[in-house]
């Protein structure tokens, strides 16, 4: 079985970073891409980027290109997304989700709340 | 990027009677291969997305017959024929064709 295991929520502080990952069981990351997703408050969803995990190409929305950096270790079969430069407006639900045997997500983690306050 | 719009819901929706949520893509998602990348979210309240539909019309593992997709190549159509208390959540299609990949807004369904 599939499952997406992301951190645990975090409180950050304006102007400073997090690290967020999610950590992928039942399958091997290599074999597919890792997409990132957030969620604003009472908002629809959002998508942020993605990480090819086998030779760490990434696409980001124009939006995010400053924001997030995708990453990926094989080894421990594990994503990470690093938020840059928080702002409040960064308060989010953020999830990682995969694709699995086509152009769709078909597994998503359990998401992450991120909240950005002195 | 790709303009994903969903249209609203007459909510609530009585139980038992149908649902129709619509979605209209800026640019065609047809592609040369015949697939159409337009896929369908159920997002319940406090839970992650899961994938209902995709290629358009296609239903994932698991998901009830109770809901079917349709469309053309920049209008889609999400039914559920007889609602019931479990699909109450919003739903968002998204587009896959070409990068960004981008959202409708959500179509929320409330039950009466």
């Amino acid at each position: 079985e599939v499952q997406l295991q992301q951190s645990g929520a975090e409180l950050g502080k304006p102007g400073t970073s997090v690290k967020l990952s999610c950590k992928v069981s039942g399958y091997n990351i290599r074999s597919t891409y890792m997409h990132w997703v957030n969620q604003r408050p009472g908002k629809g969803l959002e998508w942020i980027g993605r990480i090819d995990p086998a030779n760490g190409n990434t696409i980001y929305a124009e939006k995010f290109k400053s924001k997030a950096t995708l990453t990926a270790d094989t080894s421990s079969n594990t994503a990470y997304m690093q938020l840059s430069q928080l702002k409040s407006d960064d308060t989010a639900i953020y999830f990682c989700a995969m694709i699995y045997d086509g152009y769709w997500f078909a597994y998503w983690g359990q998401g992450t709340l991120v909240t950005v306050s002195s | 990027d790709i303009v994903m719009t969903q249209g609203a819901l007459p909510n609530p929706v009585p139980s038992g009677e149908s649902a129709s949520i619509t979605c209209q893509s800026s640019k065609s998602l047809l592609h040369s291969n015949g697939k159409t990348y337009l896929n369908w979210y159920l997002q319940r309240p406090g839970q992650s997305p899961q994938l209902l539909i995709y290629w358009m019309s296609t239903r994932a593992s698991g998901v009830s017959d109770r809901f079917s997709g349709s469309g053309s190549g920049t209008d889609f159509t999400l039914k559920i024929s007889s609602v019931e208390a479990e699909d109450v959540g919003v739903y968002y299609c998204q587009q896959f064709l070409e990068y960004p990949l981008t959202f409708g807004s959500g179509t929320k369904l409330e039950i009466k």
